[in-house]
């Protein structure tokens, strides 16, 4: 069964330092999203991505956020200049349709360690 | 204020026996609501998806319920099994033009053999 993957599995960054996380969607889906989960806490949504725009974004997603698909397959979460509150499980997910009524398929996550 | 509660916290059942999750919103305008199971260290994986006129939603021994009208959902698991144990996670959706996804803190379930 295809799967969303995502690299790197663990990063460690400095604090204020620039970081990628990176994800491939599965194939033949045109929605894709991230998420976050701190440490204990809910899953939050962060963005959603179709038609190389942003669909949808939440209050976390700030100036310091953007996302990318720089290609065919690659979909991207930077954040400029990392805060030790950016430390984090970072979920990407994709969809073959709009969310509403398409079940999203989550990656296995980044775990963003900012120090 | 949109919010997504779930109880119990956490649940403890032996194997074989059966359970109920609960989920009560408050999100509106109501568009979907999503039951997610989420293994540790792996991410969530979708269990059943239910629109407005939806009020019930199986998948395998999975079945999820829908109340809109005193918004509320349940995720009834059937004859547990050890692999069952994960947290379900509740996450509902509100039509808000674009729209808007809250997620639940999760109920963790652990079957014991």
């Amino acid at each position: 069964e295809p799967e969303v993957t995502q690299t790197p599995s663990h990063q460690v960054t400095q604090m204020g330092q620039e970081v990628i996380l990176r994800c491939v969607p599965i194939s033949n889906h045109l929605y894709f999203y991230w998420y976050r989960q701190i440490l204990g806490q809910k899953v939050e949504f962060l963005v959603s991505f179709y038609n190389n725009e942003i669909s949808e974004k939440s209050e976390i997603f700030d100036d310091q956020f953007s996302v990318e698909r720089p290609d065919g397959s690659n979909f991207t979460l930077k954040i400029r200049s990392t805060k030790l509150e950016d430390s984090a499980m970072y979920f990407c997910a994709s969809s073959e349709g709009r969310s509403r009524y398409q079940p999203q398929h989550f990656g296995d996550g980044t775990r963003l360690s900012i120090l | 204020k949109n919010q997504v509660e779930q109880s119990p916290q956490s649940l403890i059942i032996l194997e074989g026996k059966n359970c109920t999750l609960q989920c009560n919103y408050t999100v509106s305008p109501f568009s979907n609501l999503r039951w997610y199971k989420q293994d540790t260290g792996r991410g969530p994986v979708s269990l059943t998806i239910m629109t407005f006129s939806e009020n019930t939603k199986s998948n395998g021994r999975y079945t999820a319920t829908l109340d809109a009208d005193t918004k509320q959902s349940s995720l009834h698991i059937t004859a547990s099994q050890l692999s069952d144990s994960a947290s379900y996670i509740c996450v509902v959706s509100a039509d808000t033009g674009g729209f808007k996804t809250i997620f639940g803190a999760g109920t963790r379930l652990f079957v014991k053999a």
